[in-house]
């Protein structure tokens, strides 16, 4: 079973400043089943990053994912107020079909 | 534009049965995958069930298999989850999700919340 750590666990930074997000697997994953979401407290989470690099509709260009293989990051470059919230990655795995999240990393405001 | 709005969420004792819905609208029902994923209070996401984009295939998570069934009503729109022997540890927001490309989550429901306590 393949198992996601993200770190760190919270990240605490100001706005304008860059967020470095890490999402490691346990073993090699294929990038086009590595997705990133975002959930803001008392909402459902939203699709930000798919491919493990491909913005979701909507998604502001500040946001951008990259990585291969076993370690995948997402990036914000420039922190807005409205940024500071959860941020969960996730893969697909297909023998059998599991679908697996990270522990997720909370990014709030310093 | 799509929605996606579950119901059915409640209190029930350890050991019954509760069955949620999820009433589904703006895209082709009846051959898009589904998804259940469910949040423990304060905790992270869990993937729980799946429904195959054609109806043929269901998959569970280990956590929940053997006492949670995923089924849907195409004529009707509405993705269903029948959780039977609930334990304490199945307390969590539920939320329905459709499936895209096979691997991820979008849209997502609000949710609905359900507690299992005596």
């Amino acid at each position: 079973e393949i198992v996601l750590t993200q770190s760190p666990g919270t990240l605490s930074l100001s706005p304008g400043e860059r967020a470095t997000l890490s999402c490691r697997a346990s073993q090699t994953i294929s990038s086009n089943y590595l997705v990133w979401y975002q959930q803001k407290p008392g909402h459902a989470p939203r699709l930000l990053i798919y491919g493990a690099s491909s913005r979701a509709t909507g998604i502001p260009d500040r946001f951008s994912g990259s990585g291969s293989g076993t370690d995948f990051t997402l990036t914000i470059s420039r922190l807005e107020p409205e940024d500071f919230a959860v941020y969960y990655c996730q893969q697909y795995g297909s023998s059998p079909p599991k679908w697996t999240f990270g522990q997720g990393t909370t990014v709030e405001i310093k | 534009q799509v929605q996606l709005v579950e119901s059915g969420g409640g209190v029930v004792q350890p050991g019954r049965s509760l069955r949620l819905s999820c009433a589904a609208s703006g895209f082709t029902f009846y051959n898009t995958g589904m998804h259940w994923v469910r949040q423990a209070p304060g905790k992270g996401l869990e993937w729980v069930a799946v429904m195959w984009y054609d109806g043929s295939q269901q998959y569970y998570a280990d956590s929940v298999k053997g006492r949670f069934t995923i089924s849907r009503d195409t004529s009707k729109n509405t993705l269903d989850l029948q959780m039977n022997s609930l334990r304490a540890e199945d307390t969590a927001l539920y939320y329905c999700a459709r499936d895209r490309n096979g691997g991820l989550f979008d849209p997502w429901g609000q949710g609905t919340l359900v507690i299992v306590s005596s």
